[in-house]
């Protein structure tokens, strides 16, 4: 039982490169999400997915597209970098068997910087 | 929308010092609380968790009580190590601006102890 799992753990891009961040979890959950952290910000929600085949925006969406794959999977993606893209990102999965449950566990993180 | 509020850091310590990390939340409704951690170059993980007033969350020697009448969560440790440096989040799970289900976060507290 591998938990929350992300590919890579670090990239470096050139402004206007794309990329696409991988995330999987075993956990049998229905609901991702994609965070990103950067310093005095705290987590801030990109996108998430309730459950297989639906996609929503969070907080800041903007330069960001997401793919729910299948109930497993759910990867990130950069089209056109920006340095302002320059952060760590999360990939989250929710225990929602329970209303009251709300756990969320996450993966390592991909540290990305874009030149 | 709901909010968290917890206090900026960092906080720096000696060892064998007792912790309070204070957290306050605005939420409609009756939210769950967490407390999370994250260990440097890590993702987070749930430190501790309450999921309804009065009761108390607790792991690791860290405690919160879930006290809905100062709207509060203070995280609490009598002794800490060196061990537990790291980046708390205080958050909630409740409702945001757009009247889904989340996870509100608080901006992390940052604390370091010292030998």
């Amino acid at each position: 039982n591998a938990g929350v799992t992300q590919t890579p753990k670090f990239q470096v891009l050139k402004t206007g490169q794309s990329m696409t961040l991988q995330c999987a979890q075993d956990m049998n959950h229905n609901s991702m999400y994609w965070y990103r952290q950067d310093p005095g910000m705290g987590l801030r929600l990109i996108y998430y997915s309730a459950s297989e085949g639906t996609t929503d925006k969070g907080e800041v969406p903007n330069g960001y597209n997401v793919s729910r794959l299948n109930k497993r999977e759910f990867s990130l993606r950069l089209e056109s970098a920006a340095p302002s893209q320059t952060s760590v990102y999360f990939c989250a999965s929710r225990d929602t068997d329970s209303a009251r449950t709300d756990t969320q566990y996450f993966g390592p993180g991909t540290r990305l910087t874009v030149l | 929308g709901d909010s968290v509020t917890q206090m900026e850091g960092p906080v720096t310590l000696s060892e064998e010092a007792f912790l309070t990390i204070n957290c306050t939340y605005t939420a409609t409704g009756y939210p769950s609380l967490f407390w999370y951690v994250q260990y440097p170059g890590e993702g987070l993980q749930l430190l501790l968790k309450a999921t309804k007033a009065d009761d108390k969350g607790s792991n690791k020697g860290f405690e919160a009580t879930y006290r809905k009448e100062t709207t509060s969560f203070h995280l609490e440790k009598g002794s800490v190590q060196v061990s537990d440096s790291a980046v708390y989040f205080c958050a909630l799970s409740g409702w945001n601006a757009g009247n889904n289900r989340k996870l509100i976060w608080g901006l992390g507290t940052s604390l370091a102890v010292n030998p």
